[in-house]
């Protein structure tokens, strides 16, 4: 059974901050993603990370695979209350195409 | 193609009635996933289908649950004899498959939110 943590689980800032969310296990992932949902509706996607060590950038967050692919991180520079959200972290591992998801960084940017 | 729809948003039900769901994916999607969420914690794998074949389930689904695709187009979840514990709210996602599927990430609809009275 593959486990993903993530932390922290909550996460209270004032906007313009920075913040990081980390996603680990101790598992090996053929790929991870980061999903974002909100109240009522189901998990959007955000990124795939497929490449050890790879990191991808869209706009204000970065998202980092660890080189061994077992933990990732997400980085949001100048947070916006509209980054406001539940911040999901999961991976796969081939060949079963189901996704394992962490517990979720419910994040809460203050204007 | 407006991306997954599932119906109905809202199901409150009297413990011990049956209830069915229904997702329709995006079409040219072939994966279909579904997914049971409770309060404060990440989705849980419940099943998949490629086409109309199911092909992988979760211990979670007990015999209470019942996933269909009969044409490789929708699915229904059916849950029978409810139970309060089965209050939660269920997603269901599709993918495209092929080499690299998993690159693609899943599309979620917006869930079916049950309550179990």
């Amino acid at each position: 059974t593959q486990l993903l943590e993530q932390s922290p689980q909550f996460l209270s800032i004032q906007e313009g901050e920075n913040l990081t969310v980390y996603c680990n296990s101790s598992s090996v992932f053929s790929s991870l993603q980061w999903y974002r949902q909100e109240p009522g509706e189901g998990p959007v996607l955000l990124v795939t990370v497929v490449t050890g060590g790879e990191v991808k950038k869209l706009k204000r967050l970065t998202f980092q695979f660890g080189d061994a692919r077992k933990d990732s991180s997400l980085h949001i520079t100048a947070a916006q209350p509209g980054d406001t959200g539940l911040y999901l972290c999961a991976g796969d591992v081939r060949p079963s195409s189901r996704l394992t998801f962490g517990e979720g960084t419910q994040l809460t940017v203050n204007p | 193609d407006t991306g997954v729809s599932q119906n109905p948003r809202h199901k409150i039900t009297k413990r011990g009635q049956n209830v069915t769901f229904r997702c329709d994916p995006i079409s040219e999607h072939n994966r279909l996933y579904w997914y049971r969420q409770t309060l404060g914690q990440g989705p849980e794998f419940l099943t998949y289908f490629q086409n109309e074949a199911q092909l992988e389930k979760s211990r979670l689904l007990s015999d209470r649950f019942s996933a269909e695709r009969p044409k490789g187009s929708f699915s229904t979840l059916e849950i029978q004899r409810t139970e309060q514990g089965d209050s939660a709210m269920y997603l269901c996602a599709s993918s495209p498959s092929g080499l690299g599927i998993n690159n693609y990430g899943y599309t979620f609809g917006s869930g079916t939110r049950l309550t179990v009275v």
